[in-house]
C-alpha cells in the first residue's frame, strides 16, 4: 500500500464548478500536510499547507481529519487556470524536509 | 531572486551510457534534494544534503546512482550505466534548513 493515495482522475469540470479532491495517508505519525500544484511539464509548487482546524485561501479550502488519516482540497468557482495536477503531500516529522508525495489528481477545467 | 537552476533540461541517451545532471540551488539554501518523478507519479526523494553532507540517501540506488555536493552549493547526480527504467524527470529542490522546498524545472531523461 502506498503511503499517500489519491484518486488519479482526471476530473473534467466546467468553469465555475466546485470540485473536491481526497487523499488518504497510511502513517499515523505523519506530522505536516500540504497540497502542491504541478502544471504539465513544470515543477511542483506549494499551493497551501493543511492544518487540523482547516484553512482557506481564497477559493481553496483544505481540511485534515487525523482520526481518519484523510486530507481534502476543495476548489470553488473553478477557473481555466486551475487546470493542473494536485499533489497531496505529507511529512513523517515536523517541518518540510522529507516530503512524501501522492501520485496526484489531474484537474481539467473547460469553458 | 533566482530560483533553482537545473541543466540540462532534456537528455536522451542509449541504455548503458552514463549521464549526469547538475543543480544550482537558491543562494543561501543549505539543504538540497534530488527527486525522481516517474510518469503519472509524484516525486520520490533520492537523496538529501545538508550543506555538503548527504543526510538521507536511503532511496538512492547506490549500484548505479551517485551524487555529490562538494562545496555545499551546487550538486551533480550521476547514473552509470543508465537502464531503460531510469527514464523519468529528475527534480532538484532546495530549502533553508527545514523551510519550504523550492523546485527546479527538472531534467527530463529518456533512455533509448
Amino acid at each position: 500500500r502506498k503511503e499517500v493515495e489519491q484518486d488519479p482522475g482526471p476530473f473534467n469540470v466546467p468553469e465555475g464548478a466546485t470540485v473536491a479532491f481526497n487523499c488518504t495517508y497510511s502513517n499515523s505519525a505523519s506530522q505536516s500536510f500540504f497540497w502542491y500544484r504541478q502544471d504539465c511539464r513544470k515543477e511542483p509548487k506549494l499551493l497551501m499547507s493543511v492544518y487540523s482546524s482547516g484553512n482557506e485561501d481564497g477559493r481553496f479550502t483544505a481540511q485534515l481529519n487525523r482520526a481518519s488519516q484523510y486530507i481534502s482540497l476543495l476548489i470553488r468557482d473553478s477557473k481555466l487556470s486551475d487546470s493542473a495536477t494536485y499533489l497531496c503531500v505529507v511529512t513523517p516529522s515536523g517541518g518540510y524536509n522529507k516530503l512524501i508525495f501522492g501520485a496526484g489528481t489531474r484537474l481539467a477545467v473547460h469553458p | 531572486e533566482a530560483g533553482v537552476v537545473q541543466s540540462p533540461r532534456y537528455k536522451i541517451i542509449e541504455k548503458k551510457q552514463p549521464v549526469a545532471f547538475w543543480c544550482n540551488p537558491i543562494s543561501g539554501h543549505n539543504t538540497l534534494y534530488w527527486y525522481r518523478q516517474n510518469l503519472g507519479q509524484g516525486p520520490e526523494l533520492l537523496i538529501r544534503y545538508e550543506n555538503e553532507e548527504a543526510v538521507d540517501d536511503s532511496q538512492l540506488p547506490k549500484d548505479r546512482f551517485s551524487a555529490e555536493r562538494l562545496k555545499g552549493v551546487d550538486s551533480t547526480l550521476k547514473i552509470q550505466p543508465a537502464e531503460l527504467g531510469d527514464s523519468a524527470v529528475y527534480l532538484c529542490a532546495s530549502s533553508l534548513d527545514m523551510g519550504p522546498q523550492h523546485f527546479g524545472d527538472g531534467t527530463r531523461l529518456s533512455i533509448l
